[in-house]
């Protein structure tokens, strides 16, 4: 069964500062990944989408990584920002038919200006 | 702009009652669209895949009796929370998959907080 974790559940760092958040999950046999971005009693906003056989993908400040063998993914944010405070969350695809996500837990991300 | 639309957005309603989400995928056909639930401070947990023109499939302990789910068309697939009780306050959540778009692209409706009383 799939699992995804996200480490650290929580992160406050002071503006300006580049930040990882980390994403792992257990069976590599994904078809992407993604990453969303949820504000407090909100939908997701999807960041970025990773095929399985592309290794990152980069928007703006956000860049993001696969190791797809390793099954691990990292969400690097660069020069954070107050506005970018959010529940940050993993989720994989394991079907190419589109099946449903599986979602990790989120990190909380808390920038202060 | 939003390209899932779910509604409403908040619901309060009284125990016993049932309650009916309404998600709609805007400029696209979607075969397929999923539902979650997110529990304070949790992940989204996949609650049943929604199909256009066939029966739901459902995830290991979600009761298809009580949250039954129907995708009459290609742009909308309805959650209703039967007989509902205080433990089934949540945040409710569909997503579409737009199987045209480049990497079988999902898109999130922005969510429906239920509140039963």
């Amino acid at each position: 069964k799939q699992e995804v974790t996200q480490i650290p559940a929580a992160l406050s760092v002071p503006e300006g500062e580049n930040l990882v958040l980390n994403c792992s999950f257990t069976d590599s046999a994904i078809y992407n990944l993604q990453w969303f971005r949820q504000d407090p009693g909100k939908g997701l906003t999807s960041l970025l989408l990773i095929q399985s056989s592309q290794r990152e993908q980069t928007s703006g400040r956000l860049n993001a990584s696969l190791d797809k063998s390793s099954g691990r993914s990292t969400l690097y944010i660069a020069a954070s920002q107050p506005g970018d405070s959010a529940t940050y969350l993993c989720a994989v695809s394991i079907g190419q038919a589109g099946t449903a996500l599986i979602f990790g837990k989120g990190t909380t991300l808390s920038v202060s200006s | 702009g939003a390209v899932v639309s779910q509604h409403p957005s908040r619901v309060i309603c009284k125990s016993g009652t049932s309650v009916k989400i309404e998600c709609r995928s805007l400029d696209f056909q979607a075969t397929t669209m999923f539902w979650y639930r997110q529990f304070p401070k949790q992940s989204l947990m996949l609650m049943a895949t929604s199909n256009e023109g066939s029966k739901a499939t459902y995830e290991q302990g979600v009761e298809k009796d009580k949250f039954l789910i129907n995708h009459a068309s290609l742009t909308l697939s309805t959650l209703t929370v039967t007989s509902a009780h205080p433990e089934d306050s949540s945040f409710y959540i569909c997503s579409a998959r737009n199987h045209l778009a480049a990497g079988n692209t999902i898109y999130f409706g922005e969510g429906s907080w239920l509140t039963v009383v």
